[in-house]
């Protein structure tokens, strides 16, 4: 099974929305509603900042906003921060014999 | 707050045995409907999904690393660990261990990962 599709990187200047995308498969993303998405600074373990497409944990600023059509997601950053500037990830759960994949992650840089 | 804390060797020997260990804080492992998970991170890659543990001793792993993976748990030290044999420096990745929220499948909280070495 290969990683989910993700931009390398994405940037946009501060103030702006900037959109990330994830694509799979019909037997991933098209199939389960189970797309996470992680933020993850430099040397730093990854957070959870979506989960199930669209729920967005306590905590979690609601200027990131998820979303799935088709074999695709999406993450959107509105109201772009500098603190922002960091490496994103996409995952799906995919209910094979490896359950779970990940995207290959996208750098957003804030100009 | 449940956190998790990864510890172990950051060098191993090519053909040796890694062996890494996950202290959960803050909560139990044996917790219903948590799945305690490893994954790993190549430098300058993605991540790779390597395996769980449930509290009752279930396991479910990575078919790519089945044969040379080993993962267990100590309840009494809330506590479970990580063993992957005869390891290359393709094995060489920044390890964490994660929990796995089995009803909507995320992994949420992380260890602050490590970094195993495979070298000589």
């Amino acid at each position: 099974q290969s990683a989910l599709t993700q931009p390398a990187s994405v940037s946009g200047s501060p103030g702006q929305s900037i959109t990330i995308s994830c694509t799979g498969s019909n037997n991933d993303i098209g199939r389960y509603n189970y797309v996470s998405w992680y933020q993850q600074f430099p040397g730093k373990a990854p957070k959870l900042i979506v989960s199930e497409v669209s729920n967005r944990p306590s905590g979690v600023p609601d200027r990131f906003s998820g979303s799935k059509s088709g074999n695709t997601a999406s993450l959107t950053i509105s109201g772009l921060q500098a603190d922002d500037e960091a490496d994103y990830f996409c995952s799906s759960y995919i209910g094979s014999s490896t359950p779970w994949l990940f995207g290959g992650g996208t750098k957003v840089t804030v100009l | 707050q449940v956190q998790l804390q990864e510890s172990g060797p950051g060098l191993v020997k090519p053909s040796q045995t890694l062996s890494l260990t996950c202290t959960v804080s803050g909560g139990s492992i044996s917790s219903d409907g948590y799945y305690w998970s490893w994954i790993r991170q190549h430098p300058g890659k993605g991540l790779e999904w390597i395996g769980y543990i449930y509290h009752s001793g279930n396991t479910y792993y990575n078919p790519s690393l089945k044969s040379r993976l080993t993962i267990s748990l100590d309840t009494s030290k809330n506590q479970f660990s990580l063993k992957l044999s005869s390891v290359t420096a393709a094995d060489t990745a920044v390890y964490f261990c994660v929990r796995l929220d089995g009803d909507d499948q995320f992994f949420d909280p992380w260890g602050q990962g490590t970094l195993v070495t495979v070298s000589s």
